[in-house]
């Protein structure tokens, strides 16, 4: 089972800071397939990036996934006020597909 | 637009079976991996396992021993049970769906709250 660790668990930021996540795998992700999803509380996850890299459709172009193998990033490039919830990463290249713990960006 | 939705008690005692149905509107249930996944109140998200639409799964190994899934095309349906449940498998429970072409998990239910508890 490939275990995901992001970092950090909390990210202080102002709104219009860049923000960057990490997901560290603990073996090589198939295929480089490596989603990163935010949630809102109260609601179902949402996908932002498939492929490590590629933004789901209707993603505003501030979300960016970079990263080959097993280490991978978020960026978000300017935070909305609406950004400052939490983000997971989740691999789905092996059996079982797995997620990370997570990370909460915070308004500082 | 595709649209998912759970249904199922939401109240399971210890030791019974909580039994969940994923209703698909608006697409196929062809051609796809179907998907489990949970969150524990104030806790992260759990990978529970997948259904193929031809019926083959896959499940975390943490729970493959109480867990069963099956897939219903004539209902464009799919559905979880997960035997001799405890207080610990307390969670939202969402379905979702994996996309094709490499992609992650693009349509989810909105997620019900199942407690278990006498």
């Amino acid at each position: 089972e490939i275990v995901l660790t992001q970092s950090p668990g909390t990210l202080s930021l102002s709104p219009g800071e860049r923000a960057t996540l990490s997901c560290r795998a603990s073996q090589s992700v198939s295929s480089d397939f490596l989603a990163w999803y935010q949630q809102k509380p109260g609601q179902a996850p949402r996908l932002l990036i498939n492929g490590a890299s590629s933004r789901a459709t209707g993603i505003p172009d501030r979300f960016s996934g970079s990263g080959s193998g097993t280490d991978f990033t978020l960026t978000i490039s300017r935070l909305e006020p609406e950004d400052f919830v939490v983000y997971y990463c989740q691999q789905y290249g092996s059996s079982p597909w797995t997620f990370g713990q997570g990370t909460k960006v915070e308004i500082k | 637009q595709v649209q998912l939705q759970e249904s199922g008690p939401g109240l399971v005692k210890p030791s019974e079976t909580l039994s969940l149905t994923c209703t698909v509107s608006g697409g196929s249930i062809d051609s796809y991996y179907w998907s489990w996944i949970r969150q524990p109140p104030g806790k992260g998200l759990e990978y529970i396992g997948y259904i193929f639409y031809s019926g083959s799964t896959s499940y975390n190994p943490s729970l493959k021993s109480r867990v069963t899934m099956s897939v219903d095309a004539s209902k464009n349906q799919f559905s979880l049970k997960l035997t001799s449940v405890t207080a610990a498998d307390t969670a939202v429970y969402y379905c979702a769906r994996r996309g094709t072409l490499g992609k992650a998990f693009d349509y989810w239910g909105q997620g019900t709250l199942v407690t278990v508890s006498s």
